[in-house]
């Protein structure tokens, strides 16, 4: 079964508004956490990770959130800005990335 | 920036030809991948390479496929035989996993596509 997935396929979110984008994963002996962002035509970029020994860990625009309990991550995107615009996914693992099914990242103008 | 860079961008091939896709990884990354995404969906493992062997490979990694670092600079992964199911967007990645980070960087991808 997948380890990481997506809850929404899509999400359409204002400019200036903060987008929360979430992911469920179902191993409980995950302890590396990854956001990537692909714009169309490129490959996965790195955005920010996390370890599974916190909850919480802030980028610039950008936060990520770890619920062991209930094995939830979301990334949150502060002033949503059209570059933003892109599919994101959530994945797991150190060396062998395990991606999930991705959010694509509607922007409103 | 160092960057991940991958050659061809695109690549047509017929149903059983044999494909060599290349990578250049970043140059002082020691740990190097293969990805593949087929249209629409995912990004999935292929195989992860170190010291001049295979880490771990996926179940998709069957024995069509091989990877290679010729020399310093390029990692390749080779298809012997395509089948049209093979047609999906490679990418290569890379990582240093010094000091504990893990970031892979990943290139722009190579575009297969098998008729």
């Amino acid at each position: 079964g997948e380890s990481v997935g997506l809850h929404l396929p899509t999400l359409s979110v204002q400019e200036g508004d903060n987008s929360i984008i979430n992911c469920a994963y179902s191993n409980s002996a995950s302890d590396y956490f990854i956001w990537y962002k692909q714009e169309s035509g490129k490959g996965p970029q790195f955005i920010i990770d996390i370890r599974s020994n916190m909850d919480k860990r802030q980028g610039q625009r950008v936060t990520v959130l770890l619920n062991k309990t209930v094995k939830h991550l979301s990334l949150q995107i502060a002033a949503t800005q059209p570059g933003d615009s892109a599919v994101y996914f959530c994945a797991e693992g150190r060396d062998k990335i395990i991606f999930g099914k991705g959010t694509r990242l509607h922007i409103l103008p | 920036e160092p960057e991940v860079t991958q050659t061809p961008s695109h690549q047509v091939t017929q149903m059983g030809q044999e494909v060599i896709l290349r990578c250049v990884p970043i140059s002082n990354h020691l740990y190097f991948y293969w990805y593949r995404q087929i249209l629409g969906q995912k990004v999935e493992f292929l195989v992860s390479f170190y010291n001049n062997e295979i880490s771990e490979k996926s179940e998709i990694f069957d024995d069509q496929f091989s990877v290679e670092r010729p020399d310093g600079s390029n990692f390749t992964l080779k298809i012997r035989s395509t089948k049209l199911e093979d047609s999906a967007m490679y990418f290569c990645a890379s990582s240093d996993q010094g000091q504990g980070l893990y970031e892979q960087y990943f290139g722009p991808g190579t575009r297969l596509t098998v008729t």
